[in-house]
C-alpha cells in the first residue's frame, strides 16, 4: 500500500496560482498506477480535480481543466498540482489519492489517499 | 451534469442497520464506490464496484446496486461507524461523487 503526503502553502492570494506536491512512499510513483486530486471544500462535498496515468496522460474535470495541471515528478517520486487564478471558492483541503493498474488496465477506485492539506485563498 | 444523489443524513441506532443510498438514473450500470470520512481524516474506501469490500472493512459493510439506487448497508452499526459516506462512480471519464451522508449512530 503506498503512502501519500501531500505538501504546499496553506495560504495563497487571490488571482495566484496554487502549487502543491504529493509524495509517494513504500511505492514507486513509476509504477503501474494512476494518481489523482481530489478537493473538499469545509463541510462541503469532494470534488474530483483530474488524474495522470504512469503513461503521463491526464484527465482533468471539465469545470477546472482551464486551470489546472497535474504533472510527475519520477526523480522525486512525487505528484504536483498547479491551479490559475485562484479565488475563495478554491479554498479547500486538498487530497492525493491514487489506484492500481494491472497488465494496462486500471481498477477505478480511489485505493489510497494522502492526509490531506488546507489551502485558503485570501488576501 | 451527472449527479448522484444523497440524503444528507441517516440516524441508526445502536446495534441496528443503516442503509444508505445513492441515486441517479440508470446507476445500476455503473459500479459504484463507497468511501467513509471521519472528522479531520481521509477517506477511506469502504466498498468498490457496488458490493466488494476491501479485505481490512468489517464484514457489516456491504453494498448493492441496481436500477435507479446503489445502496451502502451498515449493519450491527457502532459508534466507531458515525461518519460521512460518499458514493462515487465516473461519468464520461470524470469522477463523480454524491453530495455525502452524515451517519448519526443513537
Amino acid at each position: 500500500q503506498v503512502q501519500l503526503q501531500e505538501s504546499g502553502p496553506g495560504l495563497v492570494r487571490p488571482s495566484e496560482t496554487l502549487s502543491l506536491t504529493c509524495v509517494v512512499s513504500n511505492g514507486s510513483i513509476s509504477s503501474a498506477n494512476w494518481w489523482s486530486w481530489v478537493r473538499q471544500p469545509p463541510g462541503k462535498g469532494l470534488e474530483w480535480i483530474g488524474e495522470i496515468y504512469h503513461s503521463g496522460s491526464t484527465k482533468y474535470n471539465p469545470s477546472l481543466k482551464s486551470r489546472v495541471t497535474i504533472t510527475v515528478d519520477k526523480s522525486k517520486n512525487e505528484l504536483s498540482l498547479k491551479m490559475s487564478s485562484v479565488t475563495a471558492a478554491d479554498t479547500a483541503v486538498y487530497y492525493c489519492a491514487s489506484g492500481r493498474c494491472n497488465g494496462g488496465y486500471c481498477y477505478k477506485w480511489f485505493q489510497d489517499w494522502g492526509q490531506g492539506t488546507l489551502v485558503t485563498v485570501s488576501s | 451534469s451527472f449527479e448522484l444523489t444523497q440524503p444528507p443524513s441517516v440516524s441508526v441506532a445502536l446495534g441496528q442497520t443503516a442503509r444508505i443510498t445513492c441515486e441517479r438514473n440508470n446507476i445500476g450500470s455503473k459500479n459504484v464506490h463507497w468511501y467513509q470520512q471521519k472528522p479531520g481524516q481521509a477517506p477511506v474506501l469502504v466498498i468498490y464496484r457496488d458490493n466488494i469490500r476491501p479485505s481490512e472493512i468489517p464484514e457489516r459493510f456491504s453494498g448493492s446496486n441496481s436500477g435507479n439506487t446503489a445502496t451502502l448497508t451498515i449493519s450491527r452499526a457502532q459508534a466507531g461507524d458515525e461518519a460521512d459516506y460518499f458514493c462515487q462512480v465516473w461519468d464520461s471519464s470524470a469522477a463523480v461523487f454524491g453530495g455525502g451522508t452524515k451517519v448519526t449512530v443513537l
